[in-house]
């Protein structure tokens, strides 16, 4: 059974800090892994990608992804209230299926 | 740009009924999937189409549930008979990739 890991949380971060997501998979054949941003009541929102080792920077937004410990990460720069919201972490196997992780709550403190 | 439009919103309904949830994807993307989240389980592909073709339903979880694209612009996902346990949010979302990119507003269904 192929797994997505995340911690559920809350995770509680003052505003202007940096949010670090954590993320591990079980697959490794998995090629593509992706972040989605849900708000309470509200649908996924893919807010990054990231293909190769390494660092992806968007923004205040960082993906980090180390294939050989099979850990992605998503780091949040100068957390705002507004990042509070569900982080969704899926991972695009080498079978070519999308499973997602259930999600890390997110709280920005003011 | 109008986005992903499901329809209802919000569906309750009474054990055995049939229930169908509908979805307009964005005009030009070339795949379409449902869907599932709850608590439990999280976010689970349930179907998704490629111009039109299903390409994986290994994720609808028993014959009850059928799902179709007669074209472009419109599909569905019917529960025949409803049950308690299909009581959940139900995404629709269409792509240009094999990944889904637009989400639309859900479908909240609860089966009584």
């Amino acid at each position: 059974q192929k797994e997505v890991e995340q911690n559920s949380g809350p995770l509680s971060v003052p505003e202007g800090a940096i949010a670090s997501l954590n993320c591990t998979y079980s697959d490794r054949g998995s090629q593509s892994f992706f972040w989605y941003r849900q708000y309470s009541g509200k649908s996924p929102e893919l807010i990054m990608f990231i293909y190769s080792n390494g660092d992806k920077e968007d923004g205040r937004f960082t993906a980090q992804l180390n294939k050989a410990s099979q850990y992605v990460s998503l780091l949040i720069r100068d957390s705002q209230p507004s990042d509070s919201a569900t982080y969704l972490c899926a991972v695009k196997g080498g079978d070519d299926k999308i499973i997602f992780g259930k999600g890390t709550r997110l709280h920005i403190l003011p | 740009d109008a986005g992903v439009i499901q329809s209802p919103r919000h569906e309750v309904t009474e054990m055995g009924q049939e229930v169908t949830l509908r979805c307009k994807p964005i005009s030009g993307h070339d795949y379409l999937f449902w869907y599932r989240q709850t608590m439990m389980r999280g976010l689970e592909l349930l179907i998704y189409f490629n111009n039109n073709v299903p390409i994986d339903d290994s994720g609808m979880p028993e014959d009850r549930f059928s799902a179709k694209m007669p074209n472009a612009s419109f599909s569905t996902l019917k529960i025949q008979p409803s049950e308690p346990r299909d009581s959940a949010v139900y995404f629709c979302a269409s792509s240009l990739v094999p990944q889904p990119q637009h989400f639309g507003d859900g479908t909240r269904l609860s089966i009584l």
